[in-house]
C-alpha cells in the first residue's frame, strides 16, 4: 500500500507554453499533498504544500502564479508551470500524507522530469 | 526543525556494512529522526525512524546515541542496489503536525563491486 504515482514521467515542451503535473495517492486518501523540484546533484527543495479544498501554502521565493497548484480531492493534486523557461527544467517529486496514518509518513512519488525548449 | 549535518560521499564494498552517520546536535526532546534515500533519478524512499530507542526493519537499523546528538544508519549488508543519496532529517512526531520533510543535501553513498 501507499503508492504515489505521477504523470506524466517525462515531459519536454516548448518555451512559453503551459505544463500540468499530476500526483495521485493510489491506494489511500492523503490530507495534505507536498510538492519540491529538484536541480541536477542538488537535494530535493520543498516548493509548496498543498491541501485538499484549500489554497496552496508555498515556500518562500516560490512563485505561485508560476506555479498552479490545485488539490481538488484527497487522492489527486496537480502543479502547472505557466509559461514555462528553461529555467524552469527540473525534476519535479510529489509526497503525499496519509489520512488517519498514525506516523503521518510521506510518500513519494517517482518524479516528473521537465525539460523546456 | 533541528538541522543535520552528514558526510557528503561515502564507499562501501558490496557486501560489506554500511555505516551512514548524521550529527543532530540540536535535536529537541519532541523530535524524531528520520532516514530517507533517492535512487537516482527516482523519488525519495523511506527507511526508517526513531526517537530513542535503535530500530531496525527489514532494510536498515537505527542507532541513536543515548544523547541523542547523533545516529548511524546501517545497512547491513551493502548491495550495488543500495547506492544512493541518503538523507538524515529530525522533525517532530508527524501525528501531531502538519510539518514537511525538509532535506538537506545528504550522503551520497556508493557501493563498489
Amino acid at each position: 500500500g501507499a503508492v504515489v504515482s505521477q504523470h506524466p514521467s517525462r515531459v519536454i515542451c516548448k518555451s512559453g507554453t503551459s505544463v500540468k503535473i499530476e500526483c495521485r495517492s493510489l491506494d489511500f486518501q492523503a490530507t495534505t499533498m507536498f510538492w519540491y523540484r529538484q536541480f541536477p546533484k542538488k537535494s530535493l527543495m520543498l516548493m509548496a504544500t498543498s491541501n485538499e479544498g484549500s489554497k496552496a501554502t508555498y515556500e518562500q521565493g516560490v512563485e505561485k502564479d508560476k506555479f498552479l497548484i490545485n488539490h481538488a480531492s484527497l487522492t489527486l493534486s496537480t502543479l502547472t508551470v505557466t509559461s514555462a523557461h528553461p529555467e524552469d527544467s527540473s525534476f519535479y517529486i510529489c509526497s503525499a500524507r496519509k489520512l488517519g496514518d498514525y506516523h503521518n509518513e510521506q510518500f513519494f512519488g517517482p518524479g516528473t522530469r521537465l525539460t523546456v525548449l | 526543525d533541528a538541522k543535520t549535518t552528514q558526510p557528503t560521499s561515502m564507499d562501501c564494498a558490496e557486501g560489506r556494512a554500511a555505516n551512514l552517520p548524521c550529527n543532530h546536535s540540536t535535536i529537541s526532546g519532541n523530535e524524531y529522526v528520520y532516514w530517507y534515500r533517492q535512487i537516482h533519478s527516482q523519488g525519495p524512499q523511506y527507511i526508517i525512524h526513531g526517537l530513542k530507542n535503535n530500530e531496525t526493519n527489514e532494510m536498515a537499523s537505527l542507532i541513536i546515541t543515548e544523547d541523542r546528538k547523533s545516529s548511524t544508519l546501517i545497512l547491513p549488508h551493502a548491495t550495488l542496489r543500495d547506492t544512493a543519496v541518503y538523507y538524515c532529517i529530525v522533525r517532530v512526531d508527524m501525528k501531531t503536525s502538519y510539518d514537511k520533510v525538509i532535506f538537506g543535501p545528504g550522503t551520497s553513498l556508493s557501493v563498489i563491486p
